[in-house]
C-alpha cells in the first residue's frame, strides 16, 4: 500500500539557519503530495502542495519539489524563524484513495 | 468564513461512559474524516464518509462509531469499548472525487479527550 516516510525528529535549529526535512513516499499511482504544519494544540494547516512530477510548491518561504525519480518531496526553507517551530507532516493522496500521512517531524527554532 | 468547527475543545469521559465529539463544516465538502493523534505521534484514520448516509471504517475503528445524516455534520462517538480513548481528535473534510486527487484536506481545531 501507499506510505510516507519522514526524517526522525526532533530537529533543533538556530534562527536564520537553513532547514531541510526529508520526505519519501511509496505509491502505486501518481499521487499528489502535501506538506502540512501543526502548531501546539491546533489542527493541521496546509503549507504547500504539488500535484505532478517536477512541480514546486511554495508558501511563506517554504519550498518542496515533487521528484518522481527519487520518490521524494523534501521541505526546505532558507532562513527559519522562531515562529516556524511546529510539527511538519508530509502526506500523499492517490487516485481513489484517502490521504496517507507521515509520522511528523517536530521542529524547534532557538533565538 | 468557511471552515470546520469542532466542539468541545476539551472533553472528559468517565469510566463506562459514551461521549460524542461534534464536527461541522460549511465548505460544502462531500468527504469528511476523523483522525486520532496520540502525543508525539502521527495521524491514524478512525472513520471516513464520502457521501451522506454512508461511512467506512478506517485503520482504528474499534470502540468508535459515527453517523452522517447531514452533509455538513459528522459526529464521532467514543464508546465505553474504547479502552484507551485519551488522545487529540481531529476532524477533516475535502472535496471527494476519484479524479481530483490534488484537492486539499482541511482540518478543524481538534478536541482533546481525557479520561477521569
Amino acid at each position: 500500500g501507499n506510505s510516507v516516510t519522514q526524517m526522525e525528529g526532533p530537529v533543533t535549529l538556530s534562527e536564520e539557519a537553513f532547514l531541510t526535512i526529508n520526505c519519501t513516499y511509496t505509491a502505486t499511482g501518481y499521487p499528489s503530495l502535501f506538506w502540512y504544519v501543526q502548531y501546539p494544540g491546533e489542527g493541521l494547516q496546509l503549507l504547500l502542495k504539488a500535484t505532478k512530477a517536477d512541480d514546486k510548491g511554495s508558501n511563506k518561504g517554504f519550498e518542496a519539489t515533487y521528484r518522481k525519480e527519487t520518490t521524494s518531496f523534501h521541505l526546505e526553507k532558507g532562513s527559519v524563524q522562531v515562529s516556524d517551530s511546529a510539527v511538519y507532516f508530509c502526506a500523499l493522496r492517490d487516485y481513489g484513495q484517502n490521504f496517507v500521512f507521515g509520522p511528523g517531524t517536530r521542529l524547534s527554532v532557538l533565538p | 468564513d468557511g471552515g470546520i468547527t469542532q466542539s468541545p475543545k476539551y472533553l472528559f469521559r468517565k469510566e463506562g461512559q459514551n461521549v460524542t465529539l461534534s464536527c461541522e463544516q460549511n465548505l460544502n465538502h462531500d468527504a469528511m474524516y476523523w483522525y486520532r493523534q496520540d502525543p508525539g505521534q502521527g495521524l491514524r484514520l478512525i472513520y471516513y464518509s464520502q457521501i451522506v448516509n454512508d461511512f467506512q471504517k478506517g485503520d482504528i475503528a474499534e470502540g468508535y462509531s459515527v453517523s452522517r445524516e447531514k452533509k455538513e455534520s459528522f459526529p464521532l462517538t467514543v464508546t465505553s469499548a474504547q479502552k484507551n480513548p485519551t488522545a487529540f481528535y481531529l476532524c477533516a473534510s475535502s472535496i471527494y472525487s476519484h479524479l481530483r486527487v490534488g484537492e486539499t484536506q482541511y482540518f478543524g481545531p481538534g478536541t482533546r479527550l481525557l479520561v477521569l
